[in-house]
């Protein structure tokens, strides 16, 4: 089953902040956020672990809920080019699963002038 | 360091025919995940290839497999192709173990008449 994320879609002006938010009904390892363009491969863009660690951009941040198994992507002063489809994935916890990622269906974030 | 390279870039089949797609992940980096993208199902996992072993399978039909070869190149192969294969195949790389982040490759477009 894979993670829920919200909101769908968001809009903003150069500045403004957002959060996007990625939800999971099992218990998860690891937390992984990217950002895809248009016609583009996704960009990693930060890993959130079970644990607290925490692997990513600078200017990104993000935060794991353990018990709520949710994860948070906060992106503070945007530009333009923050625009895309940003998707959360999940490795579960256990056994080999690390490189096996599920991801959200996607939010869309547009960033105008 | 190069990053993660994928060939053929695009690719046109019909019906019936077969396809091998190609992957070179970046150096070091031993375990390959592929993955489908199409605008209906989202991004969904195929397999992840360690040390020349399929390690996790995703629920696509036995006409996709994959190999990893001992240089950690890795191939993925569709059998009896069906319009609805057509689709964005992205492959990732990762240093092998828990806790480590992935990173894609360009993506093959692959369009089946």
């Amino acid at each position: 089953q894979q993670p829920v994320q919200s909101p769908q879609a968001v809009i903003l002006r150069e500045g403004e902040d957002a959060v996007i938010n990625c939800s999971s009904s099992k218990a998860l390892y690891s937390v992984h956020w990217y950002r895809q363009k248009h016609g583009e491969a996704p960009v990693f863009l930060m890993i959130l672990l079970k644990g607290g660690e925490q692997k990513g951009h600078e200017k990104i941040s993000a935060s794991f809920n353990e018990k709520k198994q949710q994860s948070s992507l906060y992106l503070t002063a945007s530009q333009l080019s923050y625009s895309g489809t940003y998707f959360c994935g999940t490795a579960n916890a256990g056994g080999t699963s690390y490189g096996k990622l599920t991801f959200g269906q996607g939010t869309i974030l547009t960033v105008h002038p | 360091k190069a990053g993660v390279t994928q060939t053929p870039r695009y690719l046109i089949k019909t019906r019936g025919q077969q396809v091998t797609l190609s992957c070179s992940p970046i150096s070091g980096h031993r375990s390959v995940s592929w993955y489908q993208q199409t605008p209906g199902q989202g991004l969904q996992f195929l397999f992840e290839y360690f040390s020349e072993t399929q390690r996790n399978k995703g629920n696509f039909p036995g006409r996709f497999s994959g190999r990893q070869f001992s240089n950690s190149r890795s191939e993925m192969n569709v059998s009896t192709l069906e319009l609805g294969d057509s689709a964005l195949y992205l492959c990732a790389s990762r240093v092998a173990g828990a806790g480590n982040e992935q990173f894609f490759g360009p993506g093959t477009r692959l369009t089946v008449l």
